[in-house]
């Protein structure tokens, strides 16, 4: 069954380092997600991504955060300067396509874990 | 924002007991997903819900979407060890579909 790839599996970095997480969607999907997750809580939206242009971002996604399809597979999100409180789990997530009154559901990867030091 | 409440945030059963978690909305939703994350693991789409008043069953597991559709519950019957984890209900937004999570019902078991 096709699935959601990421890499790395968890990062460690210093604070105020640039980072890169990549994510390789489901082939045939067209909408891109992320989504972090603080330790012990709730999974939270950062930002949506389709035709090559954010369609979405929550109020976490600041200047600070980037999104990029640089190529047919990949899907990346940037931090350029990472701070305490950007450790969590980072997961992408991809849909296949929208039809009116029918939603798809959203295949997660397996997360990336930052740790800021 | 659309907010999704969930209770209760932690649930410790014996293994054979009933498990029920709860989702509120202060909106009418569209519709509700509910996902199951094991310790360490990722979040996995269970099941949508999406018309009035609907009840759906996967083996142990009931999910039932509110008549008003502001709240959704998911109901397992004699947990089994393999039950446990979070379970999160997430309300889909229109346009963009994302997915906004309920802060999650965290069920451990006693064997």
């Amino acid at each position: 069954e096709p699935e959601v790839t990421q890499t790395p599996s968890h990062q460690v970095t210093q604070m105020g380092q640039e980072v890169i997480l990549r994510c390789v969607p489901i082939s045939n999907h067209l909408y891109f997600y992320w989504y972090r997750q603080i330790l012990g809580q709730k999974v939270e939206f950062l930002v949506s991504f389709y035709n090559n242009e954010i369609s979405e971002k929550s109020e976490i996604f600041d200047d600070q955060f980037s999104v990029e399809r640089p190529d047919g597979s990949n899907f990346t999100l940037k931090i350029r300067s990472t701070k305490l409180e950007d450790s969590a789990m980072y997961f992408c997530a991809s849909r296949r396509r929208y039809l009116a009154g029918y939603t798809d559901t959203q295949y997660f990867g397996p997360g990336t874990r930052l740790t800021v030091l | 924002g659309q907010q999704v409440m969930q209770i209760p945030q932690y649930q410790h059963v014996q293994e054979g007991e009933d498990f029920t978690t709860y989702c509120n909305s202060s909106t009418t939703l569209s519709n509700i997903q509910w996902y199951k994350q094991r310790p360490g693991g990722h979040p996995v789409f269970l099941i949508q819900l999406v018309k009035s008043g609907e009840v759906k069953k996967q083996k142990r597991l009931t999910f039932q979407f509110g008549e008003a559709k502001k709240n959704s519950s998911l109901h397992i019957t004699a947990t089994q060890t393999t039950d446990v984890g979070t379970y999160f209900c997430a309300a889909v937004i229109q346009g963009a579909q994302k997915l906004v999570f309920g802060q999650g019902t965290r069920l451990t078991i006693n064997p």
